[in-house]
């Protein structure tokens, strides 16, 4: 597709269960992120991808979330039993692999809004 | 580790300019950018500055940066009612570099008033 893929759009689960969030980057883009918003919050880094390097997992908030990137494509953010804090819209983005200096422009999915209940 | 300060809110008239101010720790940020998020909406690049430049002017953006006190400015000129969101300050060191990812700013919500 011509942008970044998110899905589900809108996600509500009860408390304790597992939620899995899907980003399709876009195409050729070796670079991926996912980002969380809370209400009221700015955007907190969760974790990146960069090609076949290991992924920089330090904004995970706790155990409970993970996130694997198959195939240098498609991303999946699982966040087990889930708590009510962790409501937030979940964002992916994705950016070009770096060449040179150019710039590094990201580009965000439209987001999947988490409801835990 | 690094951090991106914005104020939160800013409310200003139809036409008059709009000044969004933001500052950042990382000395090695390489890159710096602007971002938008309309209401309901993803977030839209609005426009970015290389660390080595003082200044750049996209129409009725104009964003400054002052690299020695790790200041970072956006303009909007004859501010309009369509120009109500929150924008996102944002920073990076250089893309070439492992682990690098964007760090935001909480946002500075604009309100304009006709």
């Amino acid at each position: 597709g011509a942008g970044v893929s998110q899905s589900p759009s809108n996600k509500v689960t009860e408390k304790g269960k597992d939620v899995e969030l899907r980003c399709d980057p876009i195409s050729g883009h070796t670079a991926l992120y996912w980002y969380r918003q809370s209400l009221g919050q700015g955007l907190e880094f969760l974790i990146y991808f960069q090609g076949n390097s290991a992924p920089d997992k330090s904004g995970l908030p706790s155990d409970r979330f993970s996130a694997e990137r198959t195939g240098g494509s498609v991303s999946t953010l699982t966040i087990q039993r889930t708590q009510q804090e962790d409501s937030a819209v979940y964002l992916c983005a994705s950016s070009p692999q770096p060449s040179g200096w150019v710039r590094n422009t990201i580009y965000f999915g439209e987001g999947s809004w988490l409801t835990v209940v | 580790g690094e951090d991106v300060e914005q104020s939160l809110f800013l409310s200003v008239r139809e036409g008059d300019s709009s000044v969004i101010n933001c500052t950042y720790t990382d000395s090695s940020s390489t890159y710096l950018y602007w971002y938008k998020q309309e209401p309901g909406a993803g977030l839209q690049l609005l426009t970015y500055i290389f660390s080595n430049m003082d200044m750049k002017q996209d129409q009725r953006l104009t964003v400054l940066l002052n690299k020695k006190d790790k200041h970072l400015s956006l303009r909007i000129a004859d501010t309009q009612t369509g120009d109500s969101a929150i924008y996102f300050c944002a920073e990076s060191t250089f893309p070439g570099q492992a682990g690098t990812a964007l760090i935001f700013g909480k946002g500075t919500t604009l309100s304009v008033s006709s």
